[in-house]
């Protein structure tokens, strides 16, 4: 199983937007919503940003929202703080595997 | 609160063993699928294996089938990481990480785990 397709870095300035893209296959992405995504600042442990596509977990402000089409799923930061700076990372469900993106690097300028 | 403690990382030589814990709390253990993931220094995240929440079932991902055994003790909200025949290609920081609903949404802080002679 492939590492699913992520740009390197994205960046922006404070209340900005940027969009993550996450490309996969129809055996990951596009098979199933179950994309997940993480947000991990430098040496920290990930946290849970979006879970099913679109769901924020409770304490998540809705600055942070996902989306799928096909097989390549998003993730939009608005209104960019600070401490959005971190990497993040998508995940898909592939049929009893997991699979991760190749993460991309968020600058807030 | 919700927290996992990893421990059990450090430094193996090749073809060596090494057995990882993860100490639950804040939650009820014996409800939930657990999972661990890793990251290579300077990686991305790759997911490790997943049990389920009575430990009759679990799931290995390729590359560590056959040397890796995932396993849990509910009674001492316990998740454990057996690792047999390390490779260099093995050094990473291993999560913990509670599974549900085909996420990941409590990460434990991680053990190094370094694959050198």
């Amino acid at each position: 199983q492939s590492a699913l397709t992520q740009p390197p870095s994205a960046s922006g300035s404070p209340g900005q937007s940027v969009a993550i893209s996450c490309t996969g296959t129809t055996s990951d992405v596009g098979g199933y919503n179950y994309v997940s995504w993480y947000q991990q600042h430098p040496g920290k442990a990930p946290k849970l940003m979006v879970f099913e596509v679109s769901k924020r977990p409770s304490g998540v402000p809705d600055r942070f929202s996902g989306s799928k089409s096909g097989n390549t799923a998003s993730l939009t930061v608005s209104g960019l703080q600070a401490d959005d700076e971190a990497d993040y990372y998508c995940c898909s469900y592939a049929g009893g595997n997991y699979v991760f993106g190749t993460g991309t690097k968020v600058t807030v300028l | 609160e919700v927290e996992m403690v990893e421990s059990g990382g450090g430094l193996a030589q090749p073809g060596g063993s090494l057995r990882l814990s993860c100490a639950a709390s804040g939650f009820t253990f014996s409800n939930y699928w657990m999972s661990w993931v890793r990251q290579a220094p300077g990686k991305g995240l790759e997911w490790v294996a997943k049990i389920k929440p009575d430990g009759s079932e679990n799931l290995h991902v390729e590359s560590v089938k056959g040397r890796f055994t995932i396993s849990r003790d509910n009674a001492k909200n316990s998740l454990y990481l057996q690792m047999n025949s390390l490779r260099v290609e093995d050094t990473a920081v291993y999560y913990c990480a509670r599974y549900t609903s085909y996420h990941f949404d409590y990460w434990g802080q991680g053990t190094l785990v370094t694959v050198s002679s």
